[in-house]
């Protein structure tokens, strides 16, 4: 089976702009969880995702969204982007019952300028 | 205080060497997950526990709920061992993954 992908993997933005990144899970996984990586804050959960709707979200502001297709490939958007939203965002699939193991992409990396 | 404490943040160790990774956590959890994440990001799952030991290869991992702490052991250390080690339990209210802030372990031949 592929692992889980997500695209792009490297990306620059400018304050205020706003960025979509995506994630395809493992074939057959329903959950997609999102985390943020920072140097300072280390990792972070950032909300998640099973069967198309939001099951938890972590402690971010509202400028930080997700959603999820039915064929379970997610998206997470970035709006108004700060220099705090440079990090290394990182999806897991899993197939879908609450807290089994989780298959991490390898990550995007955005840095904004 | 952070709900998940590693120690150390940083282990340099010669090859060969029997290394112990801690973590302690604050929280009630459900299970507790051992991830490596090697340079460039990528992480890897190792191993999810809720009690006992699991083992696989040269690593072996432990957990112990009542005093809320879990080790992470690798026998016969290699400098492809090197990356950092992170500890993440599922827990706090909302039943989500709470990390902890890394070891890095660096391998030397």
């Amino acid at each position: 089976k592929a692992g889980v992908t997500q695209t792009p993997r490297y990306l620059i933005k400018t304050r205020g702009q706003q960025v979509t990144l995506s994630c395809s899970p493992i074939s057959g996984h329903r959950s997609v969880s999102w985390y943020q990586q920072t140097p300072g804050q280390g990792l972070q959960f950032l909300f998640e995702y099973f069967s198309e709707t939001q099951r938890n979200k972590g402690n971010f502001p509202g400028r930080f969204s997700g959603r999820q297709f039915s064929n379970s490939r997610s998206e997470m958007n970035v709006s108004t982007l700060e220099l705090g939203d440079s990090a290394l965002y990182l999806c897991a699939s899993s197939p879908g019952q609450r807290m089994e193991t989780q298959y991490f992409g390898p990550g995007t990396r955005l840095l904004v300028l | 205080k952070n709900e998940v404490e590693q120690s150390p943040q940083n282990l340099t160790a010669q090859e060969g060497e029997f290394i112990t990774i801690n973590c302690s956590y604050s929280v009630g959890i459900s299970a507790l997950h051992w991830l490596q994440q090697h340079p460039g990001g990528g992480i890897v799952s190792l191993f999810m526990l809720s009690s006992g030991k699991k083992k696989h290869g040269r690593l072996i991992a432990t957990i112990n709920i009542q005093e809320k702490h879990s080790s992470l052991h690798i026998t016969a250390s290699h400098p492809r061992d090197s990356a950092v080690y992170i500890c993440a339990v599922y827990g706090g209210s909302q039943g989500n993954l709470i990390f902890g802030k890394g070891t890095k372990l660096s391998v030397k031949p």
